[in-house]
């Protein structure tokens, strides 16, 4: 079975600049996470979606982040404009909707640094 | 409420020791605990869970134990190994509403040195 796949793995901008994350969750997982993992910092949660449905977008700083998960597979973070505290790895992780089933699977990561 | 503490932030245990991560959390409407381990370059993956209704989990030679009144649970590594020197964190989170949420602690840096 693939794993989460995330690109790309590292990206490097000034800050002010946009950039866009991508994630390919398990297929046939109906609900897609996005966290940010700053440096000796457990993750974060940014945003859940179940299916193409956002559950939960309560820490996500929506004046520059957005987050769409498009046909209820694939999903794009954007960040825009950057700024300086945004430098942090952005994990993509899905989980099935399956009663007893919580793990959530996390793909690689994308390691984002604000210069 | 919703925080999940974590200690310690860093340990060195020698090759065969025991390895003990405690965690701590308020939100008594968490039913889920799980531990997910986190080597460098990689995404978390998940280690062990347990749910409130038993004080004891063990998987090979990792054991969680929990304390519910305490609001308390912690991962003990048995006979610990080189390969387990990685980042821990614990977590706790609610299933029983229409979505999973899980809060994350703020991790524990283990290095096992032979």
């Amino acid at each position: 079975e693939a794993g989460v796949a995330q690109s790309p793995r590292y990206k490097i901008i000034e800050k002010r600049q946009s950039v866009a994350f991508w994630c390919n969750p398990i297929s046939g997982h109906a609900t897609l996470y996005w966290y940010q993992q700053i440096l000796g910092q457990g993750p974060k949660l940014l945003i859940q979606f179940q299916n193409n449905g956002v559950v939960d977008d309560s820490q996500l700083p929506k004046d520059r982040f957005s987050a769409e998960r498009l046909k209820g597979v694939d999903s794009t973070l954007k960040i825009q404009p950057a700024k300086l505290e945004d430098s942090a790895v952005y994990l993509c992780a899905s989980s099935p909707r399956l009663a007893g089933a919580h793990e959530q699977f996390f793909g690689p990561g994308t390691r984002l640094t604000v210069l | 409420q919703q925080q999940v503490k974590q200690s310690p932030q860093s340990l060195i245990v020698q090759k065969g020791g025991i390895s003990i991560i405690n965690c701590a959390y308020e939100n008594t409407a968490f039913d889920y605990f799980p531990w997910y381990q986190q080597f460098p370059g990689k995404g978390p993956a998940l280690l062990i869970a347990i749910r409130p209704d038993v004080s004891e989990k063990k998987e090979g030679r990792f054991t969680i134990s929990f304390n519910k009144s305490a609001k308390q649970f912690s991962l003990h590594i048995m006979d610990s190994q080189p390969g387990d020197s990685a980042t821990y964190f614990c977590a706790a989170g609610t299933t029983k509403t229409s979505y999973d949420k899980v809060i994350f602690g703020p991790g524990t840096s283990l290095s096992v040195i032979p």
